[in-house]
């Protein structure tokens, strides 16, 4: 059972928003930075959000992070059938003195 | 081109213990500390620990703690992870990645291809 909860999995069509929600407590997303990784079937994951809402250079302006007391949010707008992964967040958390991650957002593109 | 390159997949008998490798290539190896994750088959992420190969120093989770030492040769720019006395629940994909920013612990913008490791009894 994984610290950070997501939903499991999460459908829209090409073209769409989807927003995938992180939920956490006063221990890791509301005092540390959030992070957000794409994952693609067999690859290793992919940073696209780091520092709550900041992109690395590469990363399509798509995708953004959000960040409100104890829940994080990924925002993708413009779906494409590219996008069809499995969608991580993580954090410190300071209770466990470790980073924590979600258990994963499966995001199909119908 | 900055590249992480992990050494092949692992067949192990449980009890035994298993060394992974990460070599690294196209930066300053001792700029960035070096993080370790695993994921079992259908599961989420979990961390496994840091090292700084500038000085040596690491952190673990409690969960690792006693089981999983974290290494680098700094000659070679090659980070280890070797984990003790494997179970069957150990079963996963190992991953090395870069902490490529200061401002934030779990920001890893490098990543290894991804050893796999198969524990049997």
């Amino acid at each position: 059972q994984s610290v950070l909860t997501q939903p499991p999995s999460m459908s829209a069509a090409p073209g769409q928003k989807v927003t995938i929600s992180c939920s956490g407590s006063s221990s890791n997303i509301a005092d540390n930075f959030v992070s957000w990784y794409q994952q693609l079937p067999g690859t290793a994951p992919k940073l696209l959000i780091y520092d709550d809402d900041k992109r690395p250079s590469g990363v399509p302006d798509r995708f953004s992070g959000s960040k409100s007391g104890t829940s994080a949010t990924l925002a993708i707008t413009g779906l494409q059938p590219g996008d069809e992964a499995t969608y991580h967040c993580g954090t410190w958390d300071r209770g466990l003195s470790a980073v924590v991650f979600g258990g994963g957002t499966k995001l199909t593109v119908l | 081109q900055v590249r992480l390159v992990q050494s092949a997949s692992e067949l192990k008998k449980s009890g035994a213990s298993v060394r992974v490798s990460c070599k690294t290539s196209g930066y300053t190896f001792t700029r960035y500390d070096i993080t370790w994750v695993r994921q079992a088959p259908g599961q989420g992420l979990e961390w496994m620990g840091w090292i700084s190969p500038f000085n040596g120093m690491t952190n673990s989770p409690r969960s690792f703690q006693g089981r999983v030492t974290l290494t680098t040769d700094t000659s070679t720019s090659t980070a280890y992870m070797e984990l003790r006395n494997l179970r069957s629940d150990d079963t996963a994909v190992y991953f090395c990645a870069r902490e490529g920013y200061d401002s934030s612990e779990g920001a890893y913008d490098i990543w290894g291809q991804g050893t796999r490791v198969t524990v049997f009894s």
